[in-house]
């Protein structure tokens, strides 16, 4: 069964320094999305991605933020400058069409330090 | 602005139990309802979305737009229902959830 994958699984990065979450949608979906996860806490939507733009952000994802399809096969999400309020859980979700279901990806856990 | 409140962060019951995981929202518009499960060491899942009107691994849950509650029920609870529940409200097109806090359940033995 096709699955979204997200890689690292557990990135460690010194506050101030750039980092890049990558995943791996499943082949046909069109949607993409970042979703993150601060620790006992809820699961926050970020972004929306189709049709290589943004289509919907939230407050989160403000100018240190940003997102790219850089190969029609990977979907990334860079985080410019990181603070220690970024560390969190990460899932990258993908769906056919904007009413089908997400998929999600196994997350990729944000430790700044 | 829209939300979802799931007022138990944990639920304990005895297997063969009922099981209630309550879920709540605010929206003034027509929402949208899931309930995403996460069992341990696995991905979020959906496991049943309101428009569907299905039952999913004995689990059902219905709008009560009066009540605005998305409430997920299963007359009998197995060890293999442990896990984190989610309820999220979308509230248009292009899977913008809104997820609740998660309720974990506990299925006792």
């Amino acid at each position: 069964e096709p699955e979204v994958t997200q890689t690292p699984s557990h990135q460690v990065t010194q506050m101030g320094q750039e980092v890049i979450l990558r995943c791996v949608p499943i082949s046909n979906h069109l949607y993409f999305y970042w979703y993150r996860q601060i620790l006992g806490q809820k699961v926050e939507f970020l972004v929306s991605f189709y049709n290589n733009e943004i289509s919907e952000k939230s407050e989160i994802f403000d100018d240190q933020f940003s997102v790219e399809r850089p190969d029609g096969s990977n979907f990334t999400l860079k985080i410019r400058s990181t603070k220690l309020e970024d560390s969190a859980m990460y899932f990258c979700a993908s769906a056919r069409d904007s009413i089908t279901e997400a998929f999600f990806g196994q997350g990729t856990r944000l430790t700044v330090v | 602005a829209q939300r979802v409140t799931q007022p138990e962060k944990l639920l304990s019951v005895f297997k063969g139990a009922p099981v209630e995981l309550k879920c709540n929202y605010s929206y003034s518009g027509s929402p949208e309802l899931f309930w995403y499960v996460q069992y341990s060491r696995q991905r979020l899942q959906l496991l049943l979305r309101h428009i569907s009107r299905e039952s999913i691994k004995g689990f059902t849950a219905d709008l009560n737009k009066g009540e605005t509650s998305f409430h997920l029920k299963k007359p009998f609870a197995q060890e293999e229902d442990s896990a984190m529940y989610y309820c999220a409200l979308s509230v248009s097109t292009g899977n913008q959830f809104y997820f609740g806090t998660g309720t974990s359940l506990t299925v006792i033995p």
